[in-house]
């Protein structure tokens, strides 16, 4: 069974640029959840994705959209990149089950860099 | 809004100590209460669940309590090792309506000093 993983680890890119970070969900998981965390902070929600449609958002502009595929894998799109973006992006797959039972099991990360 | 506080946002301790960690949350509906391990630069490692019928789960030298009705939880490590060190983060999954985001904690960031 493999684990979360996630592309690419490293990210640079400059103000205004847009960005495309891929995650492939743990083997039998069907929900994926993306998180931002800045420097010294807790992971903050962006926003999940169930059946490839989104199923919750937290408090994120526009710029920052998904997408999840019939495998089950997801994307986290942001465009207009500021500077602000710098953070590592966490993505967490979880199978749905009833009861919010469920654990959550993240990835290694994306470090995005933004100069 | 659900807000979650950790304290001591760092901590250094000699090797073979026990220590507590301490995190907090305003909103006591919650389905579920966990604990992360964060290695630096990396990702987030599952370490304790607490349903929110639950009062306490256990891992090896782990032990994670729950009181829903005051808002807390405590990770205890007994027997601490160099190996510990790493950032310990909370978090709390609201009992809201399909919500099944976890909001987190900033973390408490752990030194074991061998």
């Amino acid at each position: 069974e493999t684990g979360v993983t996630q592309s690419p680890t490293h990210l640079i890119k400059t103000r205004g640029q847009q960005v495309t970070l891929r995650c492939s969900s743990q083997s039998g998981h069907n929900t994926v959840s993306w998180y931002q965390q800045a420097l010294g902070q807790g992971p903050q929600f962006i926003f999940q994705y169930y059946r490839e449609e989104e199923n919750g958002r937290g408090n994120f502009p526009p710029r920052f959209s998904g997408l999840q595929f019939p495998n089950y894998s997801s994307e986290l799109n942001v465009n207009a990149l500021e500077l602000d973006d710098s953070a590592l992006y966490l993505c967490a797959s979880s199978p749905r089950t009833s009861g919010g039972a469920e654990t959550q099991y993240f990835g290694p990360g994306t470090r995005l860099l933004v100069l | 809004k659900q807000e979650v506080t950790q304290i001591p946002a760092a901590l250094s301790v000699p090797e073979g100590e026990n220590l507590v960690l301490n995190c907090s949350f305003t909103d006591s509906a919650i389905y579920n209460l966990q604990w992360f391990r964060q290695d630096p630069g990396k990702g987030l490692t599952s370490l304790l669940l607490i349903q929110s019928s639950q009062r306490e789960q256990t891992s090896g030298r782990l032990n994670a309590s729950l009181d829903k009705s005051s808002g807390r939880s405590t990770l205890y490590i007994a027997a601490s090792q160099p190996g510990d060190s790493a950032t310990y983060l909370c978090a709390v999954r609201p009992a809201s309506a399909g919500r099944r985001a976890l909001t987190f904690g900033s973390g408490t960031r752990l030194q074991v000093q061998p």
